[in-house]
């Protein structure tokens, strides 16, 4: 298994440019999670999905949107984006059992430059 | 007041010292209580989950005091490998979303 991937591992963007984050994993999870991580800030997440056809905002969801077609991708789109959204996106999905809490599984992440 | 808060460190210690970092959470209804560890460029990764009761995996130990808001992680016998980022982790709201909210980091280098 793979686990969970993203794609692409670096990119550089103009201020204004458009680019879209995919995340897949094969591990039949249902919870999906976009987080962005900055020096000194944490994780802090943007966006996440309880289930196909759902997303709902997190933290910081400003600037972002997101889409959940299927069960084992997370796609993260940034429309216009802004020197703010240079950072470091990670995306993470768990498996839900009720009401307990699980490991969250993160991919490699990809750096993000906007000029 | 942040949800949870750790000293960022870094903490430099040499090889086969003992070294403990703390963390405390806001929310005195959180349930679920993780020790996620940070290689410099890579993802997080579960390190331990922490129980009422206090739990143990080897040379890590993890605490739990719910009256003070308040988690802890031992590490004895450092090792080189140990250096790495330690992030606490405390769940966040509803249940049904898995939602987790993660420290800004606790940073460890180990020395030879």
């Amino acid at each position: 298994n793979a686990g969970v991937t993203q794609t692409p591992k670096f990119r550089v963007l103009k201020t204004g440019q458009s680019m879209t984050l995919l995340c897949a994993q094969d591990m039949n999870h249902e919870y999906m999670y976009w987080y962005r991580q900055d020096p000194g800030m944490g994780l802090r997440l943007i966006h996440y999905s309880v289930g196909e056809g759902t997303t709902a905002k997190g933290e910081v969801p400003d600037g972002y949107n997101v889409s959940r077609l299927k069960k084992q991708n997370f796609l993260l789109g940034l429309e216009s984006a802004a020197p703010s959204q240079t950072s470091v996106y990670f995306c993470a999905s768990s498996y839900q059992s009720g009401v307990a809490y699980n490991e969250q599984f993160f991919g490699p992440g990809t750096r993000l430059t906007v000029l | 007041r942040k949800e949870v808060e750790q000293d960022p460190g870094p903490f430099n210690v040499p090889e086969g010292a003992t070294v403990a970092f703390n963390c405390t959470y806001s929310n005195s209804a959180s349930q679920s209580f993780f020790w996620y560890r940070q290689d410099c460029r890579k993802e997080p990764k579960l390190l331990m989950s922490v129980y009422s009761s206090g739990n143990e995996d080897g040379r890590f130990t993890a605490q739990l005091n719910r009256a003070s808001q308040y988690i802890s992680l031992l590490i004895r016998d450092s090792k080189l490998s140990d250096s790495a980022t330690y992030l606490c982790v405390v769940n966040g709201e509803p249940s049904n979303t898995g939602k987790l909210i993660f420290g800004q980091g606790t940073t460890l280098q180990v020395k030879p």
